[in-house]
Formats: structure tokens, sequence, C-alpha cells
């Protein structure tokens, strides 16, 4: 069956460096989204991105955010400089349609910042 | 704005017995769509069931139910004959196609424990 996953399951950095969280969603979705959830709180929406552009977006995705598809299969979140409370569990999920579509969920990656 | 409700910060059951996790919401919306997703402690996020607005009749998906109360915006879910491995945080969800939006709106969780 097929799977969202992303890559890397784990990333410390350093407050301020620039990180990169990378996702494969399934081949036949044509939408794509990033959730995260800082430890022990509740999963909260950060991005929508349809044909190569950003459909919606949250209060929390800000100019240090950014969100990219630079091939036929990643889809990526950049964080500029990264602040401790960036510190979080990040999922990308994808769906085949926008509303009614279910999302399916990668595994997430842990990102602590330092 | 659309928020979701889940009660029970904890809840634990013997194995092969049934629990029920409570979940309420709040919309202004007729048409929407309401899900259980699963973490276990790998925390991953996994569909368990989904139920459409419009559909009077009850989602069940093998273990899995729930019971939609749309008057009263109640969507609990229902695991029947408890497995440990259903041990997991389960977040309850909204999302509403209205205006545009494809968000999900998350609940706090439940973590529940099923013991041997």
């Amino acid at each position: 069956e097929p799977e969202v996953t992303q890559t890397p399951s784990h990333q410390v950095t350093q407050m301020g460096q620039e990180v990169i969280l990378r996702c494969v969603p399934i081949s036949n979705h044509l939408y794509f989204y990033w959730y995260r959830q800082i430890l022990g709180q509740k999963v909260e929406f950060l991005v929508s991105f349809y044909n190569n552009e950003i459909s919606e977006k949250s209060e929390i995705f800000d100019d240090q955010f950014s969100v990219e598809r630079p091939d036929g299969s990643n889809f990526t979140l950049k964080i500029r400089s990264t602040k401790l409370e960036d510190s979080a569990m990040y999922f990308c999920a994808s769906s085949v349609d926008r509303g009614q579509e279910t999302q399916y969920f990668g595994p997430g990656t842990r990102l602590l910042v330092l | 704005a659309q928020t979701v409700t889940q009660s029970q910060p904890e809840m634990s059951v013997q194995e092969a017995e049934t629990v029920t996790l409570s979940c309420t919401y709040d919309t202004s919306e007729s048409n929407y769509y309401l899900f259980w997703y699963k973490q276990p402690p790998s925390r991953q996020m996994i569909l368990v069931i989904r139920q459409e607005a419009y559909k009077q009749q009850n989602a069940t998906e093998n273990r899995f139910s729930v019971n939609f109360q749309k008057a009263a915006k109640s969507f609990s879910l229902k695991i029947s004959d408890s497995q440990l491995g259903d041990t997991a945080m389960y977040f309850c969800a909204f999302m509403t196609p209205q205006g545009g939006s494809e968000k999900l709106v998350f609940g706090k969780g439940t973590k529940l424990t099923v013991n041997p």
C-alpha cells in the first residue's frame, strides 16, 4: 500500500540554523500539507500546497517558513532561522483531492532546536 | 472558527473489552467530515475511521465504529475487543471544505492504554 515518507526521522540543529524537512507524498496525490505537533500538544495545521502554490496557511506559517515541490516527487518544508520553539514533530500529509478527501500522514520528522 | 474537544485526556481498558472515546465539535457549517486518527508510540498518524456529515449511517471499520450525533455535534469512537496494539493517542479531527479550506482541525487527544 502506498505511503507518505519523510526524511530525516530525527533532526537536531542549533538555533538560527536553516533546516529542510523532506517528504515524498503518495504518487497520485495532488494536495500536500504540513502539520506540526509540539510535544504534548495537539496537531496544528501549517500549510497546504497545490499546483505549485500555497493554497492555505496558518498564522504559525510566517516568513521563516517556506514550502517547495522541487521535482515531481518531493515536497519540502524549510525553516530559515530556527528558534527553540520550532522544536516539534513535523508531519507531512497528502490527499488525492481537496475538500472531502482523506489526508494520509507520513511518519513525521522530530526536530529539536538547541 | 471550528473547534474540536476531547474531554478525556486518558483512558484505560482491559484487553478484549470495549471502550468509547468522546469527541465534540463546534461548527456552523453543514458540509463537513470527521476523522479519528491513531498515534502509537512511534508517533505516526494513522487514519482509523472517517465519517461524512451528510451520511446518517455510522461508519464502521472492523472493530472500530463511531456514534455520530449530528444535532449534538458529537462523534465518539467505540473500540470493540480491545487489543494491546490499540494502545495509542487517539485524535479526533474535523474538516470542512466550505470556503475552500482543506485543513484538519484536531482535538487535544485521548491517551488510551489497553491493559493485559
